[in-house]
């Protein structure tokens, strides 16, 4: 059974741009959620997605955002980047038998 | 007060030795905990899952559960120095969705 896959695994971008990252869940979970992780503060929540709806979403600004097609793969979009940004992009995927969720091995994102 | 709270550490005990790793979160409706183990520059891979009052045993690993005292807990007997890593705490609301809030994680140094 394949898990989580995300794309790409590294980014380098620069202030002001915009990003698209991918997170493929494991066959039949419907639900994925993101989060940043950042050395200083941990896991953020960003957003949950279910069945193609936002069901929550983080504190993050409207910079932040993201969308789920009918395949349950999601992307996440930051657009004018900047340098705090820089964080590894996590993606969970849940909906099996339990409330467990299963990361993704994470977008390492650097904004320069 | 944060949601998850977790001691940073890092928590350095001898190889052959059992780490107690603890966790108290503030949301009495908090209905799911889980533990997962990040080793440095990896993302988080879920270790346990633990739903009820009570332990749950998996091997070397054993969650605890006590509600009441809103805390919870993992042991894990005889560490070996491949268990060096980053413990993190997440807990699920019961808002039938599927948005996790982590501590910040306790690191752990089993020493040979």
């Amino acid at each position: 059974k394949a898990g989580v896959t995300q794309t790409p695994r590294y980014l380098i971008k620069t202030r002001g741009q915009q990003v698209t990252l991918s997170c493929s869940p494991i066959s039949g979970h419907r639900s994925v959620s993101w989060y940043q992780q950042t050395p200083g503060q941990g896991l953020q929540f960003l957003f949950e997605y279910f069945s193609e709806t936002q069901r929550n979403k983080g504190n993050f600004p409207g910079r932040f955002s993201g969308r789920q097609f009918s395949n349950s793969r999601s992307e996440m979009n930051v657009s004018t980047l900047e340098l705090g940004d820089s964080a590894l992009y996590l993606c969970a995927s849940s909906g099996g038998t339990g409330a467990e969720a299963f990361f993704g091995q994470g977008t390492r994102l650097t904004v320069v | 007060q944060k949601e998850v709270e977790q001691n940073s550490g890092p928590l350095s005990v001898p190889e052959g030795a059992i780490a107690s790793l603890n966790c108290t979160y503030s949301d009495r409706v908090s209905q799911s905990f889980f533990w997962y183990r990040q080793y440095s520059g990896k993302s988080p891979e879920l270790i346990m899952s633990i739903y009820s009052n009570g332990d749950k045993e998996d091997g070397r690993f054993t969650a605890q559960l006590n509600k009441a005292s809103q805390y919870v807990s993992l042991l894990i007997r005889d560490s070996q120095p491949s268990d060096s890593a980053t413990y993190l705490c997440a807990v699920n609301l019961p808002s039938g969705t599927y948005k996790y809030i982590f501590g910040t994680g306790t690191r752990l140094k089993v020493l040979a």
